[in-house]
């Protein structure tokens, strides 16, 4: 069976400090995978997706970035993080159809 | 405008009641819906996908109207357990799902 892993589960960071979350997939070959964000009390805005190793499609301009090296593994990162980065950071992943959430990081800016 | 919009709520139902949920979708081009649950500071989980013709699973039933772009969420029987945001989803052909913001529903003894 499929699970998605993410990671770190919490996390702390200053204004201005570089974000690098991991999100890896096993139990599938090439995923179309997705990261979101959730601000508090607020809908899922999604960041970017990839269909492939090195595919990276961009939904809104900001001052984050993604990267894919391997088949089942997705990078969010931020050389400089800001205020308004905060949020419950989800990565999904899907087939053809439904798309399966990892368990998300909570991520506070100060 | 929204791809999907939804009732924010809340609804607060007591334990037993029947509740429906609908949400609007603006893309003619979407090919699939699913309904997710999300519980308080959790990722989303399936909870069903929606067909044409309907699908129901247990107390849960899930329609699609294409010619009036709704789908909807039915709940019987009502459980304290059922709590949670309930989002929906449309997926157009290049397989880019779009999340309405949520719904929530609060079951009171």
């Amino acid at each position: 069976s499929q699970t998605i892993h993410q990671w770190p589960a919490t996390l702390v960071q200053p204004v201005g400090s570089p974000l690098s979350l991991e999100c890896t997939v096993e139990g599938t070959s090439n995923p179309n995978l997705y990261w979101y964000r959730q601000a508090a009390g607020r809908g899922l805005q999604l960041l970017f997706y990839s269909v492939g190793i090195g595919q990276i499609s961009s939904e809104v301009p900001q001052n984050l970035s993604a990267s894919r090296p391997q088949d089942r593994q997705f990078i969010l990162s931020s050389k400089k993080l800001l205020l308004s980065d905060s949020g419950f950071y989800l990565c999904a992943w899907s087939d053809t159809y439904e798309q399966y959430f990892g368990p998300g990081t909570r991520l506070t800016v100060t | 405008r929204k791809e999907v919009e939804q009732d924010p709520g809340p609804f607060n139902v007591p334990e037993g009641a029947t509740v429906a949920f609908n949400c609007t979708y603006s893309n003619s081009a979407s090919q699939s819906f699913f309904w997710y649950r999300q519980d308080c500071r959790k990722e989303p989980k399936l909870l069903m996908s929606v067909y044409s013709s309907g699908n129901e699973d247990g107390r849960f039933t899930a329609q699609l109207n294409r010619a009036s772009q709704y789908i909807s969420l039915l709940i019987r029987d009502s459980k304290l357990s059922d709590s949670a945001t309930y989002l929906c989803v449309g997926v157009n052909t290049g397989n880019q799902f779009y999340f309405g913001t949520g719904t929530s529903l609060t079951v009171i003894p």
